[in-house]
């Protein structure tokens, strides 16, 4: 089993609609979760974490995280051509080390 | 003005040459990281400094060997290359690792391409 699976992709959204991300992990230790985005030939920028169960919201995004399940997603409101990058979700531990899923590819066409 | 960085951007070798990645970062972070993301985009973790002192050493080819000659540098050395090796590997850095708000901050990243 793979530590952090990511729905598998790529996922393409009409602008202005709600894109749904959504990641599972293994590791129960497990004690924050990180969304990264990438653009194609880019270095992963971080766009939210969360480590309390329930949602966290910031402007069109908010992320929700439910511990019990071992399940943490990301909701992009009001999509748009710009978010159109790979979507990583992670993991993290109490020394540091993130463990990232495969990545969704997320395309919002106008 | 930047955060993280890495020389060189691109790198293209043959095999069974060293080489080297270097990284700085100017933001006072205490721990740096190295990744590696295969061509599927994968993005593992291979190492930690903080500080000056290795926490993290994933299961890495010891071919591999990262060397942090102060905080704020974090070099990796590669040696007798192979053609596995070629990856994007990425630098970055975060606050003191232990935070649960350990956000990391990658640098732009190095295009390793072993012929």
């Amino acid at each position: 089993q793979k530590e952090v699976e990511q729905n598998s992709g790529p996922l393409s959204v009409p602008e202005g609609a709600i894109a749904s991300l959504n990641c599972t992990y293994s590791d129960r230790g497990s004690q924050s979760f990180f969304w990264y985005r990438q653009y194609s030939g880019k270095s992963p920028e971080l766009i939210m974490f969360i480590y309390s169960n329930g949602d966290k919201e910031d402007g069109r995004f908010t992320a929700q995280l439910n511990k019990a399940s071992q399940y943490v997603s990301l909701l992009i409101r009001d999509s748009q051509p710009s978010d159109s990058a790979t979507y990583l979700c992670a993991f993290g531990t109490s020394y540091g080390k993130l463990t990232f899923g495969q990545g969704t590819i997320l395309t919002v066409h106008p | 003005d930047t955060a993280v960085s890495q020389t060189p951007k691109y790198l293209v070798t043959q095999m069974g040459n060293d080489k080297s990645i270097k990284c700085e970062q100017n933001l006072g972070h205490d721990t740096m990281y190295w990744y590696k993301q295969d061509s599927k985009k994968f993005l593992k973790i291979m190492f930690s400094y903080n500080n000056k002192e290795l926490i993290i050493n994933e299961t890495v080819p010891n071919r591999f060997s990262p060397k942090s000659p102060d905080k704020a540098h974090l070099n990796l050395h590669i040696n007798s290359l192979e053609l596995g090796d070629s990856a994007v590997y990425f630098c970055a850095s975060s606050h003191l690792a232990g935070r649960v708000d350990n956000e990391q901050f990658f640098g732009p990243g190095t295009r390793l391409t072993v012929l």
